[in-house]
């Protein structure tokens, strides 16, 4: 079964910082997903990747496939980025198929 | 916007009462997940449907807990007799996995449903 780890767990950051959230699993897969959580709230997919980079807005995500790893930056945060994000992998082929299993989360606090 | 509808989105019960929560998927996704979010253990997943069909119930307590999909626009999970320990978010997701394919896809998720047993 994948493991999937985040670090940190927990990362408070003043308005405008460049920021890195970290995400690294065991086992090959089809593709990671970023998933945002804001408090009391639900679930929001943010990015789907299984090679290279993809850039949405002041979000960046990357994945090294053969190190089985993936980073997920914003730029210039914001205190509206305050949220819990959530690295997941979809584990390829058999019964799982489309199944997600999740990082512990990385709350991050963005102060102004 | 299409989304997935979860419904209560509070329950507080006692010990021993049956829950039921309930899930609408996206029209057209023929993947539906139930997953339980705690502090503790972060997402789990309890049952996976594929096509309305049960695919994988292996994360879930099989005495107390059961999950179906009656049909295409309702999928249901159910605690039979709940417990303080069963308190958790309960998120549904939906996607779309094309048939035969192995499967990366971008599930939606629904808001949750909060429950807490007293």
């Amino acid at each position: 079964k994948n493991e999937v780890e985040q670090s940190p767990q927990n990362l408070t950051a003043q308005e405008e910082e460049f920021i890195t959230i970290n995400c690294s699993y065991s086992v090959g897969i089809s593709a990671l997903h970023w998933l945002q959580q804001h408090p009391g709230g639900g679930i929001v997919s943010l990015f789907m990747l299984s090679s290279g980079k993809k850039k949405h807005g002041r979000l960046i995500a990357t994945i090294n496939i053969q190190e089985k790893h993936s980073s997920l930056h914003i730029t210039a945060s914001h205190p509206r980025d305050s949220a819990v994000y959530i690295c997941a992998v979809s584990e390829i082929g058999g019964g799982s198929q489309g199944n997600l299993i999740f990082g512990k989360g990385t709350k991050l606090s963005v102060k102004p | 916007d299409a989304r997935v509808t979860q419904t209560p989105r509070h329950k507080v019960t006692e010990m021993g009462q049956e829950v039921t929560m309930r899930c609408q998927p996206i029209l057209g996704h023929n993947t539906v997940f139930w997953y339980r979010q705690t502090m503790m253990q972060g997402l789990e997943l309890l049952a996976y449907f594929r096509n309305r069909a049960p695919l994988d119930d292996s994360g879930m307590p099989k005495d107390r807990f059961s999950a179906e999909m009656p049909d295409a626009t309702l999928a249901t999970l159910k605690i039979q007799p709940s417990e303080p320990r069963d308190s958790a978010v309960y998120f549904c997701a939906s996607g779309l996995v094309p048939d035969g394919r192995s499967g990366a896809n971008v599930l939606t998720f629904g808001a949750g449903s909060r429950l807490t047993v007293l």
